[in-house]
């Protein structure tokens, strides 16, 4: 089964500054994709970026990249010139390509608290 | 604009007492999901649905019930059974047949709180 882990509960950052949060994933399939999801205080999950597993070039959007290692199974999310809207949870999530039952699973790690300081 | 419906935002229940959240989406999206979450665990799958009338159990199934009788609407229902409700729960919905359908849209989410 696949899994995704993140291994720091909390993260702070100055604001301007940059950060890097750390997303690993277990998987034995070649195609799939990988997200970054935002939670900020109101609770909404927000689409941050996005990675197709085929694609070898880093997605980017805007103050938002990823470093995406396939053969490490690893998808880290950089953001530059952190703002204090930035602050929220921040969830790396894995969708495979095994269609069961006509759709896919999406699978979630237990995400990372972002601080941004002033 | 399209997007997904998610209520009560606040409920609060007795022990032994069934609930039911709903979840509405007018995107036309096939496929519907379910998840819970609580603090430090982050999203757990309780159970998704690709059409209408077919559903499959996610990782923590037990103690919850869907049904899935239109294309817009699933909505789940917490059951007595299930031992430690109190949670988070979020419902979304994704296309996977359209261009970038591999994204999933969340709803608001609805607090369940058992006294």
């Amino acid at each position: 089964a696949q899994t995704v882990t993140q291994s720091q509960p909390e993260m702070s950052v100055q604001e301007a500054e940059t950060v890097t949060l750390s997303c690993t994933y277990d998987t034995s399939e070649s195609d799939y994709y990988l997200f970054w999801y935002k939670q900020p205080p109101s609770r909404q999950m927000i689409l941050v970026i996005r990675q197709e597993a085929y694609k070898q070039q880093n997605a980017t959007e805007n103050r938002f990249s990823v470093n995406f290692q396939k053969a490490a199974k690893s998808f880290s999310l950089k953001i530059s010139d952190s703002q204090l809207g930035d602050a929220a949870m921040y969830f790396c999530a894995y969708r495979g390509s095994s269609y069961t039952s006509g759709t896919y699973k999406y699978i979630f790690g237990t995400g990372t608290r972002l601080k941004v300081l002033a | 604009d399209g997007g997904i419906t998610q209520s009560p935002k606040y409920l609060f229940r007795k022990e032994g007492q069934n609930v039911t959240l709903s979840c509405e989406q007018n995107l036309n999206h096939d496929a519907m999901y379910w998840y819970r979450q609580d603090p430090g665990q982050g999203l757990r799958l309780i159970y998704y649905s690709q059409i209408v009338n077919d559903f499959q159990k996610g990782d923590i199934a037990e103690g919850y019930s869907v049904s899935r009788e239109k294309k817009e609407s699933f909505p789940l229902t917490v059951t007595s059974a299930q031992k430690n409700p109190t949670a988070f729960y979020l419902c979304a919905s994704s296309n996977p047949q359209a261009p970038g359908a591999n994204v999933l849209t969340f709803g608001a989410g609805s607090r369940l709180t058992v006294l």
